[in-house]
């Protein structure tokens, strides 16, 4: 039973670049949610995808935006890089049942901004 | 939305009980408290979570107070590979929303 995959594991871009993080869920999930991880803290919910369509959102920018597609997997695209952006990058899968389906995390991607 | 509190560090000796507390004394009554551990460039992996009653799986215990406004996540037998931040999280209703806070730094130690 695969769980959460994540490409790449590792990238470096330049500043004002843009950068696409693809996420594979957990087999018979439907929901995929992104996380940003930056040194010394603890993860950063960016937003949520169910059935194709962006369903909640955490506090961060419009150059952050995302995609699910009809097999559940799912991207995160980031526009204009900012040395800021550099952090791990978590992608979390779900069954939508409410609070009582945990969420299961891939092992990231970590984003160096230079 | 609700937040936790933890202690930052904790040591605990190999083979003996690791109880780890938490606070999130804002929580609703619909709000789960879920238990991650994250290992050092790996995700985070879920342990365990609870409403109101006392859980229990085959990776820990989940010990949570009757007012809901405390917990304490409980390793019976700890071992060096349980090395790890360990975060407690009340997840917001209806969502896949997690508020991490900066979580408890486990050492087993020999």
């Amino acid at each position: 039973d695969a769980g959460v995959t994540q490409s790449p594991t590792h990238l470096i871009k330049t500043r004002g670049q843009q950068v696409t993080l693809r996420c594979s869920p957990k087999s018979g999930h439907d929901t995929v949610s992104w996380y940003q991880q930056a040194l010394g803290q603890g993860p950063q919910f960016i937003f949520q995808y169910y059935e194709e369509e962006e369903r909640q959102r955490g506090n961060f920018p419009d150059r952050f935006s995302g995609h699910q597609f009809p097999n559940y997997s799912s991207e995160l695209n980031v526009n204009a890089l900012l040395l800021g952006d550099s952090a791990l990058y978590l992608c979390a899968s779900s069954l939508l049942q409410g609070e009582n389906s945990p969420l299961h995390f891939g092992n990231g991607t970590r984003l160096t901004v230079t | 939305d609700a937040k936790t509190t933890q202690p930052p560090s904790m040591d605990c000796a190999e083979g003996r009980a690791a109880n780890l507390p938490c606070n999130h004394s804002t929580i609703s009554g619909n709000e789960y408290v879920y238990w991650y551990r994250q290992i050092h460039s790996q995700g985070p992996q879920y342990i365990i979570h609870g409403l109101k009653n006392n859980e229990t799986n085959e990776m820990a215990s989940l010990i949570i107070t009757e007012d809901r406004k405390s917990s304490t996540l409980i390793l019976p037998h700890a071992t060096l590979r349980d090395t790890a931040v360990y975060y407690c999280i009340v997840r917001v209703a209806g969502t896949d929303k997690l508020i991490f806070g900066t979580g408890t730094r486990l050492q087993v130690f020999p």
